[in-house]
């Protein structure tokens, strides 16, 4: 069984704080990594891809792959309540089958 | 260019009756996915196509569910009968290719079973 494992959080952090989002994966043979965030009551939103060991920019997202350790982890800095919402880790093996996607982490950021 | 498209959004149906739902994925996209989202849980796939046929239904409850994508274009999901733990998010979402591709998921059909 293919596990991809968040802490549910709530996770709360004041606004312009630095947010840290967590995601561990059971299949060593994954490839290719994917952050969604999703409103309450609306679809995911792909917000970062990443498929090499770590650091990947997009404005004020970074996110980090150790496969090693079978880690990945998305950091938002500068965080604004506009963020708050629940971020969906997803994993993808290299055999072309869909997402794998973790319970998600859910984030507060408080003005 | 135009998103992943889904209806109906919102369907309220009595348990042992049936629902349908239609997705249309972003233009050019081979890779076509539907997924169930519970509440308080992440998406879990049911179905993927390849243009027109299915790559991986292992998680599709067969008995009471299927699906299909004529012409390797649009898709429908279809329940029947339905039962009280299929009241879920339905999320249909669509890629470039399959394998490491983006996904990019439509709005999703909010279906409750009473």
């Amino acid at each position: 069984q293919k596990e991809v494992e968040q802490n549910s959080g709530p996770l709360s952090v004041p606004e312009g704080a630095i947010a840290s989002l967590n995601c561990t994966y059971s299949d060593r043979v994954s490839q290719s990594f994917f952050w969604y965030r999703q409103y309450s009551g609306k679809s995911p939103e792909l917000i970062m891809s990443i498929y090499s060991n770590g650091d990947k920019e997009d404005g004020r997202f970074t996110a980090q792959l150790n496969k090693a350790s079978q880690y990945v982890s998305l950091l938002i800095r500068d965080s604004q309540p506009s963020d708050s919402a629940t971020y969906l880790c997803a994993v993808n093996s290299n055999s072309g089958y869909a997402l794998n996607f973790g319970k998600g982490t859910s984030l507060l950021v408080t003005p | 260019e135009a998103g992943v498209a889904q209806s109906p959004r919102y369907k309220i149906i009595e348990k042992r009756q049936s629902v349908a739902f239609w997705c249309n994925p972003i233009s050019g996209h081979a890779t076509l996915y539907w997924y169930q989202q519970i509440l308080g849980q992440g998406p879990k796939l049911l179905i993927q196509f390849q243009n027109n046929g299915v790559v991986d239904d292992s998680q599709l409850p067969k008995d009471r569910f299927s699906a299909e994508r004529l012409k390797g274009v649009d898709s429908t999901l279809k329940i029947q009968p339905a039962k009280l733990e299929d009241s879920a998010v339905y999320l249909c979402a669509s890629s470039f290719s399959s394998g490491g591709n983006e996904q990019f998921f439509g709005p999703g059909t909010r279906l409750t079973v009473l």
